[in-house]
């Protein structure tokens, strides 16, 4: 069974500070997907993965295949970064349909 | 153009009575997916459909929900004689394939409470 874990669950940090989330899973995967929720619930897919890393603007993703580990980092953190972070993996063969298995989500809280 | 969306946005109910979700996927979007999302939890996948192949029902609670996907787009997810413990965000996701390199876009999702 694949199982998606996250650290931390929540996270404050002041306007400015670079963070790291953590997301670790068990089986082998063929993608990992981030995604980003919104207080008001919308969800928005960040980055999708399947080796190396992946920069967007301020965020940046990377993952280890080996060591079953990907971290999404934000640069210069802003207010507008509060939201919940879920990491998603989708096991199997990328030429294989699969659906995803979630992290509980981290909750991170930028204050100026 | 158009995004995924869900209706009703917020659906109050009474416990044992039966309720319908709408999903309106992206069109040309032949994946969909229904995700669950309950109170201080994470998501959870419950079932999804790709172009005429038959869904993927494993994330499925129980035989009191079901789901169908008309003509390759819209979908409906139906739960029959609703539970207090069904009250969640259900979320519709639809993607260009259901490939693991497949962006997913989610809707809005509708807030279902059970009284």
């Amino acid at each position: 069974k694949n199982e998606v874990e996250q650290s931390p669950q929540n996270l404050t940090a002041q306007e400015g500070e670079f963070i790291t989330i953590n997301c670790s899973y068990s089986v082998g995967i063929s993608a990992l997907h981030w995604l980003q929720q919104h207080p008001g619930g919308g969800i928005v897919s960040l980055f999708m993965l399947s080796s190396g890393k992946k920069k967007h603007g301020r965020l940046i993703a990377t993952i280890n295949i080996q060591e079953k580990h990907s971290s999404l980092h934000i640069t210069a953190s802003h207010p507008r970064d509060s939201a919940v972070y879920i990491c998603a993996s989708h096991a199997g063969d990328t030429g294989t349909a699969s659906k995803l298995t979630f992290g509980t989500g981290t909750r991170l809280q930028v204050t100026l | 153009g158009a995004g995924v969306s869900q209706s009703p946005s917020n659906k109050v109910t009474e416990k044992g009575k039966d309720v319908e979700l709408r999903c309106d996927p992206i069109s040309g979007h032949t994946a969909l997916y229904w995700y669950r999302q309950s109170l201080g939890q994470g998501l959870e996948f419950l079932i999804y459909f790709q172009g005429n192949s038959a869904p993927d029902k494993s994330g499925l609670p129980s035989d009191r929900f079901s789901a169908e996907r008309t003509g390759g787009s819209v979908s409906t997810l139906t739960i029959q004689r609703t539970q207090q413990e069904d009250s969640a965000v259900y979320l519709c996701a639809s993607s260009l394939g259901s490939l693991a390199y497949n962006e997913q876009f989610f809707g809005p999702g509708t807030r279902l409470t059970v009284l």
